[in-house]
């Protein structure tokens, strides 16, 4: 079992609408929570890496926010456009996973499907 | 600058064959991992390495041997491939400290019949 909850696991999106889908990570011990954007065939990139509660990130039409007090954060896709679509990973790092190489624990990604 | 590179791109190996996987970078990163992606279960680390000459184990490092002689190489070895093992690995690297996010490999498809 992931400690690392991503949901949902697909969805499909129309082209102009927003959509946002949700990762849940353990509160406990937490130092950062990424967000890589996946496309097919591609290697992952990262999008926002995030540290601090009430943390926003924006980068163009894709903003993410944290909490860490109760363990989420949304990632948010505005007026979504085919480019859009790709796998959206989401990963935490503990205090002593920083310690020991930053090593991340990914979620199982959230598949989205922009339909033009 | 290629980033992190990956070799070979795909491969099939029958069960108890050996091959390795290599992984370089040229951005002079320090930290180096291997991951295997399987359906629905994201991404899993097998090995890392904080610098040359130094390996852990990751969350599912049996049946798998990795080794950093050089900094920019990171090599991850099957002794003994099973049909288990059939999955998508990528490589990553970091730097230590400054950015923390990891750069992302291109994939080796393996298959082991």
């Amino acid at each position: 079992i992931l400690n690392v909850e991503q949901s949902p696991q697909s969805l499909h999106v129309q082209e102009g609408d927003s959509t946002n889908f949700t990762c849940s990570f353990p509160s406990s011990n937490f130092y950062a929570l990424h967000w890589y954007r996946w496309e097919t065939a591609k290697s992952p990139e990262a999008l926002f890496v995030m540290t601090l509660n009430g943390d926003e990130k924006k980068k163009g039409r894709i903003s993410a926010t944290l909490n860490t007090k109760e363990g989420y954060s949304y990632l948010y896709i505005k007026g979504s456009q085919p480019e859009d679509s790709a796998t959206y990973l989401c990963a935490s790092k503990g205090l002593l996973a920083k310690a020991a190489g930053n090593k991340l624990t990914f979620g199982g990604g959230t598949r989205v499907l922009v339909k033009p | 600058n290629a980033g992190v590179t990956q070799t070979p791109k795909f491969r099939v190996l029958k069960t108890g064959q050996s091959m390795t996987l290599l992984c370089a970078q040229d951005m002079n990163h320090e930290y180096m991992y291997w991951y295997r992606q399987d359906p629905g279960m994201g991404l899993r680390l097998i090995h890392y390495s904080v610098g040359e000459g130094t390996t852990a184990k990751g969350e599912v490092p049996d049946g798998y041997n990795v080794s950093r002689l050089k900094k920019q190489n990171f090599l991850l070895g099957l002794e003994s491939a099973a049909p288990s093992q059939t999955s998508v690995y990528f490589c990553a690297s970091s730097y230590s400290i400054r950015g923390y996010e990891q750069y992302f490999g291109p994939g080796t498809r393996l298959t082991v019949t």
